[in-house]
């Protein structure tokens, strides 16, 4: 159980188009899901938090008219990156947490490897 | 300043030798995480701990939690080329909801 999907796992676009990345919880259904980037070599940055049927929740210093978050059900959340430049180039993962308040746990999808030309 | 303060960031090893992975922070946590990844992959969830001196064992893998809940340990024994990989402890604060803060992962190779 608690498997995370994301799609595409591989995208090259050109410099100033935009690019949709899907995040699915496919065993279960997630009110909350997070969505990070990660750099080469380094660890995870939270970028946003989303919760179903409400305004994701962006940490400091991310645009959120640049990385458009929709989580429009309780099994999907998409990540849209607007305007793509190369400094947008990166790894792109989301996550998923369940209904259980109790439960910390987050559950990772596979990434999303973007490269912007 | 890191919320979660992870070392060492890089470890190289041999085959059969053990090796302890730290992390520690100032704050309380209500929970802390530790994942497994692997290149052009999301990171693996390897163990939760919730309890102030809870031990969990996975394996060869022996996670701590700290008495005061700032701190958590992952020890390995006996460690196998199949281990390299980036470790990465996540916590959630008391005051932070369901979010979760990295350290910044510790790079893990086994030599054969």
């Amino acid at each position: 159980g608690a498997v995370v999907s994301q799609h595409p796992s591989r995208v090259i676009c050109k410099s100033g188009t935009s690019v949709k990345i899907e995040c699915r919880s496919l065993d279960f259904q997630a009110t909350t899901m997070f969505w990070y980037r990660q750099f080469p070599k380094q660890s995870l940055m939270l970028m946003a938090t989303s919760n179903e049927g409400s305004k994701a929740t962006y940490e400091q210093g991310v645009e959120k008219d640049k990385f458009l978050i929709n989580h429009a059900s309780l099994t999907l959340s998409t990540l849209t990156v607007t305007s793509a430049h190369p400094e947008d180039s990166s790894f792109y993962i989301c996550s998923a947490r369940g209904g259980n308040p109790s439960s910390y746990e987050q559950y990772f999808g596979p990434g999303t490897r973007l490269t912007v030309t | 300043t890191q919320l979660l303060e992870q070392s060492p960031q890089f470890l190289s090893i041999q085959e059969g030798e053990n090796l302890t992975v730290y992390c520690n922070s100032s704050s309380v946590f209500s929970s802390l995480q530790w994942y497994r990844q692997e290149p052009g992959e999301g990171p693996v969830l390897l163990v939760t701990v919730v309890t102030g001196g809870e031990v969990k064992k996975l394996k060869r893998l022996t996670f701590q939690f700290g008495d005061a809940r700032k701190d958590s340990s992952l020890h390995i024994t006996a460690a196998q080329p199949g281990d390299t990989g980036l470790y990465l402890c996540a916590g959630t604060e008391e005051t932070s909801g369901s979010r979760l803060t990295f350290g910044e992962g510790t790079q893990l190779t086994v030599n054969p």
